[in-house]
C-alpha cells in the first residue's frame, strides 16, 4: 500500500526556518517523482514544487512564490522527501502536502494527510 | 504561468442532479488535465487524469471531457457523498490548479 506521511509542520515566526518531512512506503522511492503542494486556511491548493525520478533526471523545480527560499532533498535510503523553508512569510501559512506522481506526469496520484505551517509573531 | 479558472465558484445542487464544472486553461494544455474530490480535513483525491480517464475506482458517474483550453466534469447523478470541493489542475507546464468549485446541498 502507497503511503506518504507528513511531519515537521508547526508554529514558526517570521523569517525563520523549518524543514518539512515527506516519509513514504508500499513503492520504490526513486521510481516516481513527488510533489509538495499547499492550501493555505480557506483557499484552494498552490504547487510549491516537484523533484522528478531518477529515470527524469531526478531534477527539481519550484513554484516563483517560493523559489529561492524553499528547497527540496530527499534522502533515498529512507525513503524521505524534505521541504527546506527558509525566510518564512506570513503568507506561507498553509497545510503542507506531499504526494506521489504517477509515470512522468506531475498529477497527484495518492497525497499524504497534510502537515501545518503557521507562520506568526 | 498557465492560470486555470474554474465555475461557479459555488454550485447547490440535489442529491440526482446532473452536475458540470469548468475549467478553463489560459493557454493550450492539450489533455494535461486532473480533476481532485476535496472534503473537509481531507487531502484530495485524483478522480480523473489526461482530461477524461477516470482513476481506478472512481464511480462512473465522474466523467470528464474537453481540450486545449476547455474543460468539464460531469458528475451524472448526484449522490450524498460528493457534496464536496473540487479543483482542476493542468500538468502540461508547472502545475497549477484552479481555485475550486464548492458542491454544497441545495
Amino acid at each position: 500500500e502507497v503511503q506518504l506521511v507528513e511531519s515537521g509542520g508547526g508554529l514558526v515566526q517570521p523569517g525563520r526556518s523549518l524543514r518539512l518531512s515527506c516519509t513514504t512506503s508500499g513503492f520504490t522511492f526513486g521510481d516516481y517523482g513527488l510533489n509538495w503542494v499547499r492550501q493555505a486556511p480557506g483557499r484552494g491548493l498552490e504547487w510549491v514544487g516537484f523533484i522528478r525520478s531518477k529515470a527524469n533526471g531526478g531534477t527539481i523545480e519550484y513554484a516563483a512564490s517560493v523559489k529561492g527560499r524553499f528547497t527540496i532533498s530527499t534522502d533515498d535510503s529512507k525513503s524521505i522527501a524534505y521541504l527546506q523553508m527558509n525566510s518564512l512569510r506570513t503568507e506561507d501559512t498553509a497545510l503542507y502536502y506531499c504526494s506521489r506522481w504517477t509515470g512522468g506526469s506531475s498529477f497527484s496520484q495518492y497525497w499524504g494527510q497534510g502537515t501545518l505551517v503557521t507562520v506568526s509573531s | 504561468d498557465i492560470q486555470m479558472t474554474q465555475s461557479p465558484s459555488t454550485l447547490s445542487a440535489s442529491v440526482g442532479d446532473r452536475v458540470t464544472i469548468t475549467c478553463r486553461a489560459s493557454q493550450s494544455i492539450s489533455t494535461w488535465l486532473a480533476w481532485y474530490q476535496q472534503k473537509p480535513g481531507k487531502a484530495p483525491k485524483l478522480l480523473i487524469h489526461k482530461a477524461s480517464s477516470l482513476e481506478s475506482g472512481v464511480p462512473s458517474r465522474f466523467s470528464g471531457s474537453g481540450s486545449g483550453t476547455e474543460f468539464t466534469l460531469t458528475i451524472s447523478s448526484l449522490q450524498p457523498d460528493d457534496f464536496a470541493t473540487y479543483h482542476c489542475q493542468q500538468y502540461n507546464t508547472y502545475p497549477t490548479f484552479g481555485q475550486g468549485t464548492k458542491v454544497e446541498i441545495k
